[in-house]
């Protein structure tokens, strides 16, 4: 069955402007989280979605919002983007929300502000 | 609050050699405790979680409660472990996952 997949790819962006990233999880998963990846700070924790609610939100600003939506897809936005945002952006899915459940990971959406 | 350390952000080891990749965390409650791996140009997968206390690809970790740590191991490193690994927990039903700083492992032929 097909992957997690994260669009788009690559985007490259210029400060003060706002992106939309998407997500689509595996078949049948209703639990999706975002990471931010980044040299400095590794992976964290943005968000979790399941079944259209966001169950945990990570120590970021208010800029970084998401959302889900009811075929279980997901959308992160981020407003008045600054240098710092430039990370790689992963998506995972997973069948529920437990925790001890196996995410799957998508390839990421590298982001550069410039 | 929760934390994973992982104390090496560099490993090499020869090809035959053990390997010990050093997990230790922080969780004030029960985590679930996970090795996540990540091989050249692939995603981030699973590797093992410690409630399903099997052996992957040779690989174990043991849940050390008393010593919060996870270590991950192996006794024959080959070539194709070559990887970054990611020590991570989840806790309080949630699926949030906390991850480690990740320790990129080179296995020398």
């Amino acid at each position: 069955k097909a992957g997690v997949t994260q669009t788009p790819r690559y985007l490259i962006k210029t400060r003060g402007q706002q992106v939309t990233l998407s997500c689509s999880p595996i078949s049948g998963h209703r639990s999706v989280s975002w990471y931010q990846q980044t040299p400095g700070q590794g992976l964290q924790f943005l968000f979790e979605y399941f079944s259209e609610t966001q169950r945990n939100k990570g120590n970021f600003p208010g800029r970084f919002s998401g959302r889900q939506f009811s075929n279980s897809r997901s959308e992160m936005n981020v407003s008045t983007l600054e240098l710092g945002d430039s990370a790689l952006y992963l998506c995972a899915s997973s069948l529920d929300p437990g925790a001890g459940t196996e995410a799957f990971f998508g390839q990421g959406t590298r982001l550069t502000v410039v | 609050a929760q934390r994973v350390t992982q104390p090496e952000k560099l490993l090499s080891v020869f090809k035959g050699a053990p390997v010990e990749l050093k997990c230790n965390y922080s969780y004030s409650g029960s985590p679930e405790l996970f090795w996540y791996v990540q091989y050249s140009r692939q995603r981030l997968q699973l590797l093992l979680r410690h409630i399903s206390r099997e052996s992957i690809k040779g690989f174990t970790a043991d849940l050390n409660k008393g010593e919060t740590s996870f270590h991950l191991k192996k006794p024959f490193a080959q070539e194709e472990d070559s990887a970054m690994y990611y020590c991570a927990l989840s806790g309080q039903g949630a699926q949030k996952l906390v991850f480690g700083q990740g320790t990129r492992l080179t296995i020398n032929p």
